[in-house]
């Protein structure tokens, strides 16, 4: 397609349990970014890979974060042992200037 | 650490009129700045990008301004529509190393009233 694909669109689960979300870059983008927009906090930057460098993780919240992007295309974010307060909206933007995904609407239950 | 900051947080006006949105950021050393458009339980859109040599951007009804010195951005909107009803954000781009994410502020909610 020819923007940023999200996947679920919508995710509810149970605390406790992992889950793991989906981004689809736009084809010939390098960098990639992770936010999370949450009730309260605003849009907040996560993680955001450049090509092969390594990932600058300055914005993961907790170690029960982590992302992947394999073959410099797809990312996906991890999120270990689900609380409540990570109950949010998580964004994926690629390329410069950023396009934004519609991204994923977590809530844990 | 920079902090973006929008006045006001919520803006009502009825149609036909121009309005403007402000943003404030506390670092001018930055990469660029965008203004993005939200809907309810969607994704944002960008609407203007202004790079940090520029001082604006014109994209039809919108006009984007940029003062890095004092550290200011607005957002002119002219003759606004019901369409145009929507959350817009402001983000800094950041000028360190090899990183470019964006720092937003909380938002203006817009209304437009027919």
């Amino acid at each position: 397609g020819a923007g940023v694909s999200q996947s679920p669109s919508n995710k509810v689960t149970e605390k406790g349990k992992d889950v793991e979300l989906r981004c689809d870059p736009i084809s010939g983008h390098t960098a990639l970014y992770w936010y999370r927009q949450s009730l309260g906090q605003g849009l907040e930057f996560l993680i955001y890979f450049q090509g092969n460098s390594a990932p600058d993780k300055s914005g993961l919240p907790s170690d029960r974060f982590s992302a992947e992007r394999t073959g410099g295309s797809v990312s996906t974010l991890t999120i270990q042992r689900t609380q409540q307060e990570d109950s949010a909206v998580y964004l994926c933007a690629s390329g410069q200037p950023q396009h934004f995904g519609d991204g994923t609407r977590l809530s844990i239950l | 650490k920079q902090e973006v900051t929008q006045i006001p947080a919520a803006l009502s006006v009825p149609e036909g009129e121009n309005l403007v949105l402000n943003c404030s950021f506390t670092d001018s050393a930055i990469y660029n700045l965008q203004w993005f458009r939200q809907d309810p339980g969607k994704g944002l859109t960008s609407l203007l990008l202004i790079q940090s040599s520029q001082r604006e951007q014109t994209s039809g009804r919108l006009n984007a301004s940029l003062d890095k010195s004092s550290g200011r951005s607005t957002l002119y909107i002219a003759a606004s529509q019901p369409g145009d009803s929507a959350t817009y954000l402001c983000a800094v781009g950041g000028s360190s190393g090899s990183a470019r994410q964006l720092t937003f502020g909380s938002g203006t909610q817009l209304t437009v009233l027919p």
